[in-house]
């Protein structure tokens, strides 16, 4: 079946490092891709999403590009602030029209001043 | 422009207690309506899943139940909680399948003693 497998945290980083985190999907057909952030205590926020093989979504800095060959969609932003402690959620949209996403187990990440 | 509601916020209830969660959706006409629930340390269980007025999908087997009464209201009940259905409950809403994305509602977090 379909399935998001996401790099386990938490992830500590350093105030304007980079980031990564890693995100691989296993889906027949082409799915649509996303990532979610969660912030402490509230529901989960659309952060971006791509479509089609090759695209890049890119919101507040942060990017992920489709790359149907790797069948992956990895999250990378070039500074980290510390309000970007959060939990990212990668997540695909079943292609075959079953109305649901398969997320990811998040990935927990903590920025230090 | 669309909002999304849902409350309580935190609930403590006694295990044998019944559960009634709300969301409801503003500024928009029949959203697909879903709720997750998110255990500590994991990702997000879609439960049920709703594309219109009393038509309710379950995901998984369990205690509790869903209902949509209305258009933009999405009802997650239970008649006696177990210990195991403590989390983190979120509402959500799409337009369609939700090529653009979910949006969450602030989730929320029940515990069962």
């Amino acid at each position: 079946g379909n399935s998001v497998t996401q790099m386990e945290g938490p992830v500590t980083l350093s105030e304007e490092a980079f980031l990564t985190i890693n995100c691989t999907y296993t889906a027949t057909g082409y799915p649509s891709l996303f990532w979610y952030v969660q912030y402490p205590g509230e529901g989960l926020q659309l952060l971006l999403k791509a479509t089609k093989a090759d695209d890049k979504g890119s919101n507040k800095g942060f990017e992920a590009t489709y790359r149907k060959e790797t069948t992956s969609f990895h999250l990378e932003k070039g500074s980290v602030q510390v309000s970007d402690s959060a939990v990212y959620f990668c997540a695909l949209m079943e292609p075959s029209g079953t109305y649901k996403y398969i997320f990811g187990t998040g990935t927990r990440l903590k920025v230090l001043a | 422009s669309q909002t999304i509601h849902q409350w309580p916020a935190t609930l403590v209830q006694p295990v044998g207690s019944p559960l009634s969660l709300e969301c409801t959706v503003e500024g928009t006409s029949n959203p697909n309506l879903y709720w997750y629930r998110q255990a500590a340390g994991r990702g997000l269980q879609l439960l049920f899943y709703s594309v219109g007025i009393g038509q309710i999908s379950s995901e998984v087997p369990q205690n509790l139940s869903a209902s949509r009464p209305q258009d933009r209201q999405f009802i997650l009940s239970s008649k006696k909680l177990l210990l195991s259905d403590s989390g983190f409950y979120l509402c959500a809403w799409s337009v369609g399948r939700g090529f653009d994305g979910y949006t969450f509602g602030s989730g929320t977090r029940l515990t069962v003693v």
